[in-house]
């Protein structure tokens, strides 16, 4: 099983939708967790970290369930510019390193 | 939040030649950098962790001859890849962190905005 697991998409879909991505990792042990967003040929950028009790920023909210050991993101009124690749990380534990999902790409048309 | 640079943006090269990438912190001092490599549609794999001062940490299947590190200050960490070949042809970016995500704390990395290296 990866570490890290997503569908790679791509979700096409219209502006002001709703979507949803999710994930799932493997390491019972690990200790934070993040969406990271990165645009073509760019670097990954933090997008958010994920809570246990769930948090929102904005349009996004991110949800973690460590039982299932599965990570959403949701983003509400999608817009052109969320158009990207979401990467999906977990840090293991000791904090030291961190692993990427191979990302979900969003495709927001016009 | 704190930027990290990485000098070239791009490389082209020939077979068989060495290319050192930099990776700078700019305004901060990072205690541990960390190497990543991506191919076309896949993730980001850790290559190795380098600790200022100390020899970097290869991840498994790296081989450390080739991909030479080093992390001679707090504010500068190189890549050389060695003898370059068409596999080698990759995106290479680093991430520096100001802590040494220790158990009780996560310390956030910064990423540089990657060189995109192409071997002939």
């Amino acid at each position: 099983r990866k570490e890290v697991e997503q569908d790679p998409g791509p979700f096409n879909v219209p502006e002001g939708a709703t979507v949803a991505f999710n994930c799932t990792y493997s390491n019972s042990a690990s200790q934070s967790f993040f969406w990271y967003r990165q645009d073509c040929r760019k670097e990954p950028k933090l997008l958010m970290s994920v809570y246990s009790s769930g948090n929102e920023d904005g349009r996004f909210t991110a949800q973690l369930n460590r039982a299932s050991q599965y990570i959403s993101l949701l983003i509400r009124d999608s817009k052109l510019s969320d158009s990207a690749t979401y990467l999906c990380v977990v840090n293991g534990a000791g904090y030291s390193t961190l692993t990427f999902g191979k990302g979900t790409m969003l495709l927001v048309s016009p | 939040g704190a930027v990290v640079s990485q000098h070239p943006s791009r490389v082209i090269c020939k077979s068989g030649t060495s290319v050192k990438i930099e990776c700078r912190s700019l305004d901060f001092q990072a205690t541990t950098m960390f190497w990543y490599r991506q191919f076309p549609k896949q993730s980001l794999m850790l290559m190795a962790t380098s600790n200022e001062g100390s020899k970097a940490t290869y991840e498994q299947g790296v081989e450390k001859d080739k991909f030479l590190i080093n992390h001679a200050s707090l504010t500068l960490s190189t890549l050389t890849v060695t003898s370059a070949h068409p596999e080698d042809s990759s995106f290479y970016i680093c991430s520096a962190r100001t802590g040494t995500g220790g158990l009780s704390s996560y310390n956030e990395q910064f990423f540089g905005p990657g060189t995109r290296l192409t071997v002939l």
